[in-house]
């Protein structure tokens, strides 16, 4: 079966950093991919991570240590509108399993 | 780019009735397209792969003839839940993949009430 676990619910301060981790357990691996779902709609694609290291995307960056079955997801000058479900999901073969999903608040 | 449709984006059904929800790729064709549900605050969990021209891939616990797949052109994907009841009420989110990538692209979502 596919564990994939991450935090619940964090809360951070406008302007502020803010990690999510992912730990995973998986049959198979083939990537890791960070989605950000605001309530009611579709996941956006934020990153995608196969190899070990950090992806940077402007304020998002990415962590992969596959050895640990570890990524984590990093939202720098976290702004209001950053508030959202950040979604971490396996790829195995050719399916996508999805964590439960860490909703992140960012307050002023 | 890459963008991906569902219609509806809201249904009201009564038990016992038949929905369909359609799933499009609009600019890009997509030889795999994935079918999820999401409760809410919970995980999207895969229902079934739906490949172009042939028979849909159920994940176990999916009742294929409760949940109709079909993949009839490299654009459209359809989901029809058969006989709903309130049970099926969810969340209900697509994605396309396009030949040779990894990445899927997700519609916007269908929430099905059923009453």
């Amino acid at each position: 079966g596919q564990n994939i676990d991450q935090p619940t619910e964090m809360t951070a301060t406008e302007g502020a950093i803010v990690q999510i981790n992912c730990t995973y357990q998986t049959s198979g691996f083939n990537g890791l991919f960070w989605y950000q779902q605001h309530a009611g709609e579709a996941p956006t694609f934020l990153s995608y991570n196969v190899l070990d290291g950090l992806e940077e995307k402007g304020r998002f960056s990415s962590f992969l240590s596959r050895s640990k079955g570890y990524s984590y997801l990093l939202l720098k000058e976290l702004q209001m509108k950053d508030s959202a479900s950040y979604l971490c999901a396996v790829l195995n073969d050719y399916k996508l399993s999805f964590g439960a999903g860490t909703t992140v608040t960012v307050r002023a | 780019g890459a963008v991906v449709s569902q219609h509806p984006s809201r249904v009201i059904c009564k038990s016992g009735t038949s929905v369909k929800i359609e799933c499009r790729s609009l600019d890009f064709q997509a030889t795999t397209m994935f079918w999820y549900r999401q409760f809410p605050k919970k995980s999207l969990m895969l229902m079934a792969t739906s490949n172009e021209g042939s028979k849909a891939t159920y994940e176990q616990g999916v009742e294929k003839d409760k949940f109709l797949i079909n993949h009839a052109s490299l654009t459209l994907s359809t989901l029809t839940v058969t006989s709903a009841h309130p049970e099926d009420s969810s969340f209900y989110i697509c994605s396309a993949e396009p030949a040779g990538f990894n990445e899927q692209y997700f519609g916007p979502g269908t929430r099905l009430t059923v009453t």
